[in-house]
């Protein structure tokens, strides 16, 4: 069965520095997202990506974050300037036309 | 807004037994509805999904209950198992493609 995936599963980096989470969208899906989980807390939507362009994001999804859909098949988030409260899982989405979302494992980033 | 730290409500059955996990949703025009199931340290998994034509919805094991009039969904497990032991999460999505709200997520644990 296709899956979205992610690289890597863990990023340790400093505060300040600039991080590139990549993800592997299934290859018939249009629609991508960028989601994050600070530990114990639920799932909160960052940015939605479609036809080559962002087509929503949220408050959290601020000057420091960025998303590319480099090649055909890579799409990546990236943060410019870490901060610590950066630290949390990110997950990566994709979704053909059924409307299903299916997730990568997720990356997780930690900021000292 | 939510505290950090965010306790999740636990379910705890036995093996063998159904259960049932319930979810309140917000916005009363959302069309589509989908449960995932989160193990610890994975991303979402998508289990079964709804749209707001439909009551009832049945997949292996699993039936997922929709009420409008209240905005409520519940996800039903049949003879649960321990491997069924994770966090799940509502998520209704809203019209116009707008993305996924999920819920905060219950963690039902399954005692052997």
């Amino acid at each position: 069965e296709p899956e979205v995936t992610q690289t890597p599963s863990h990023q340790v980096t400093q505060m300040g520095q600039e991080v590139i989470l990549r993800c592997v969208p299934i290859s018939n899906h249009l629609y991508f997202y960028w989601y994050r989980q600070i530990l114990g807390q639920k799932v909160e939507f960052l940015v939605s990506f479609y036809n080559n362009e962002i087509s929503e994001k949220s408050e959290i999804f601020d000057d420091q974050f960025s998303v590319e859909r480099p090649d055909g098949s890579n799409f990546t988030l990236k943060i410019r300037s870490t901060k610590l409260e950066d630290s949390a899982m990110y997950f990566c989405a994709s979704r053909g036309d059924s409307g299903k979302q299916y997730f990568g494992p997720g990356t997780r980033l930690t900021v000292t | 807004g939510e505290s950090v730290g965010l306790h999740l409500p636990t379910l705890s059955v036995q093996e063998g037994d159904n259960s049932i996990i319930n979810c309140a949703y917000s916005n009363s025009a959302s069309d589509y509805f989908i449960w995932y199931k989160q193990e610890s340290g994975k991303g979402p998994q998508f289990i079964i999904d709804i749209r707001s034509n439909m009551d009832k919805r049945q997949g292996q094991r699993v039936t997922v209950l929709l009420n409008k009039t209240v905005k409520h969904l519940s996800l039903q497990i049949a003879a649960t198992q321990p491997g069924d032991s994770a966090v799940y999460f509502c998520a209704e999505n809203p019209p116009r493609n707008t993305p996924l709200v999920f819920g905060k997520g219950t963690r039902l644990s399954v005692i052997a």
